[in-house]
C-alpha cells in the first residue's frame, strides 16, 4: 500500500517561533489534510488540499499541497502553548495516516 | 451535542472477553471508519463501510469484525481479547457527496489485561 512519511517525529520550541512539518507519500494522492490531536481528544481537521500547488491559511496555520502531489506541509507561525499536540497528516485515496509530528511548546 | 459519539469511552477487559465498541454519528454522512492509534503511533484503518451494505478491510483488520446496523451507527467488536489489542480505538465518519474528509469521535480507551 502507500507509504506516507512524516517528518520530524517531534518537535520542541520555543513560544513565538515559526513551525514546520512535512509529508512525503510513495504515490500520488489527489487530497492531503491536516489533522491536530489534543491529549485524550480525537483529530481535528485543520485544513484539507484539494489541487497540486494549493496554498490555504487558517488563520496562524498554512499548508500547501505538492506540485508533484506526493507531499505537503503545514506551517504554524508565531506558536502559542496551545498549539501543542500532535498533527497528522493523511491523504484519502486509501485513508491513511502519517505517524504524526508531536509538538511541544515552552513558554 | 457532539456529531459523532463513542461508547464506551473507556473499557477495562479481560484476555478472551467478548467487546464491542459502538460508534453513533448525527451528521448525515454516508461513509464511516474505525481507527486504532497505539501510543506514539499514527493512526491505523481496522475496517470502513462506505454505506450501509458495504464493509471492506482495513490495514489491520485480523482479530476485529464490524456492523454497519443503519447509516448513523458503526460498531466494532472484539471477538476474543488480547493484550496486545489494548489501544485507542477512533470511529470517524466522511461524506462521500462533499469533500469526503473525515470527522472524528473523541475514542474509546481499552485495556486488555
Amino acid at each position: 500500500g502507500q507509504q506516507l512519511n512524516q517528518s520530524p517525529q517531534s518537535m520542541f520550541i520555543q513560544e513565538g517561533e515559526d513551525v514546520s512539518m512535512n509529508c512525503t507519500s510513495s504515490s500520488i494522492f489527489n487530497t492531503w489534510l491536516w489533522y491536530k490531536q489534543d491529549p485524550g481528544e480525537g483529530p481535528v481537521l485543520l485544513i484539507a488540499l484539494y489541487k497540486a500547488g494549493e496554498l490555504t491559511s487558517n488563520g496562524r496555520l498554512t499548508a500547501q499541497f505538492g506540485i508533484t502531489r506526493k507531499d505537503s506541509f503545514l506551517n504554524i507561525s508565531a506558536s502559542i502553548p496551545s498549539d501543542v499536540g500532535i498533527y497528522f497528516c493523511a491523504g484519502n485515496n486509501d485513508m491513511r495516516f502519517g505517524a504524526g509530528t508531536r509538538l511541544t511548546v515552552k513558554p | 451535542d457532539a456529531d459523532v459519539t463513542q461508547t464506551p469511552r473507556n473499557r477495562i477487559t479481560k484476555t478472551g472477553k467478548r467487546i464491542m465498541l459502538e460508534c453513533s454519528q448525527t451528521k448525515g454522512h454516508d461513509r464511516m471508519y474505525w481507527y486504532r492509534q497505539d501510543p506514539g503511533l499514527g493512526l491505523q484503518l481496522i475496517y470502513y463501510s462506505f454505506d450501509v451494505k458495504d464493509i471492506n478491510k482495513g490495514e489491520i483488520s485480523d482479530g476485529y469484525s464490524v456492523s454497519r446496523q443503519a447509516q448513523a451507527k458503526f460498531s466494532l467488536s472484539l471477538e476474543s481479547a488480547i493484550p496486545n489489542q489494548t489501544a485507542l480505538y477512533f470511529c470517524a465518519t466522511s461524506d462521500s457527496q462533499g469533500r469526503d474528509t473525515q470527522y472524528f469521535g473523541p475514542g474509546t480507551r481499552l485495556t486488555v489485561l
